[in-house]
């Protein structure tokens, strides 16, 4: 297995700029969910997912849209990127039918917004 | 929401020495405790979890402890070794699997 797989792993986008980051598992996960990382601020939750077509926001939303077509697949769009959206983004997902369970992260995408 | 709290932010041992990170948690329905290891260019790794119903679980050199009543719970690497070095995360969650995480902790071990 691969695990959580996410492209691409670096990126520099001009303000105004779009753009989709793409999130891939092969575990069967239903929940999947999006992070920022930021210095000093630890992984903050931007959507989720419980389940193919149903998505939902998390504790810094704006700016981002996601969809989820496919129990695999979780892409993250950014529609006009601005500068305050450079970070470290990642994907995760965890078997959420057993409860409470181990979130398993992407190596991450590394975004600048100029 | 949720909130957690994490220090120290950066925490420096000298190899063989034990290392403590504590974190406070501010909702009472949160009922699970993960501890993530991130190492450099890396996505966050689980190290050792801990559900509300237990007060201390162990794996080799890593102990975590949970305080229900305090809403603290900390992490314990005893031993450590170079290859501990990393950034390490604590979360809490509800059963919604609203996980969030604390700022993290630096750990450095000197050979």
């Amino acid at each position: 297995n691969a695990g959580v797989t996410q492209t691409p792993k670096f990126q520099v986008l001009k303000t105004g700029q779009s753009m989709t980051l793409q999130c891939a598992q092969d575990m069967n996960h239903e929940y999947m969910s999006w992070y920022r990382q930021d210095p000093g601020m630890g992984l903050r939750l931007i959507h989720y997912s419980v389940g193919a077509g149903i998505t939902d926001q998390g504790e810094v939303p704006n700016g981002y849209n996601v969809s989820r077509s496919t129990t695999e697949d979780f892409p993250l769009r950014l529609l006009s990127a601005a500068p305050s959206q450079t970070s470290v983004y990642f994907c995760a997902s965890s078997n959420w039918h057993e409860g409470n369970s181990p979130l398993h992260f992407g190596n991450g995408t590394r975004l600048t917004v100029t | 929401g949720e909130n957690v709290e994490q220090h120290p932010s950066t925490l420096s041992v000298q190899e063989g020495d034990s290392a403590v990170i504590k974190c406070t948690y501010s909702d009472s329905a949160s009922n699970y405790f993960p501890w993530y290891k991130q190492e450099l260019g890396k996505g966050p790794q689980l190290i050792i979890d801990i559900r509300s119903n237990v007060g201390e679980k162990k794996d080799q050199r890593i102990a975590v402890t949970l305080n229900k009543t305090a809403k603290h719970f900390s992490l314990h690497i005893t031993e450590t070794q170079p290859e501990d070095s990393a950034v390490y995360f604590c979360a809490a969650s509800d059963n919604n699997n609203d996980m969030r995480f604390g700022a993290g902790t630096r750990l450095t071990v000197k050979p």
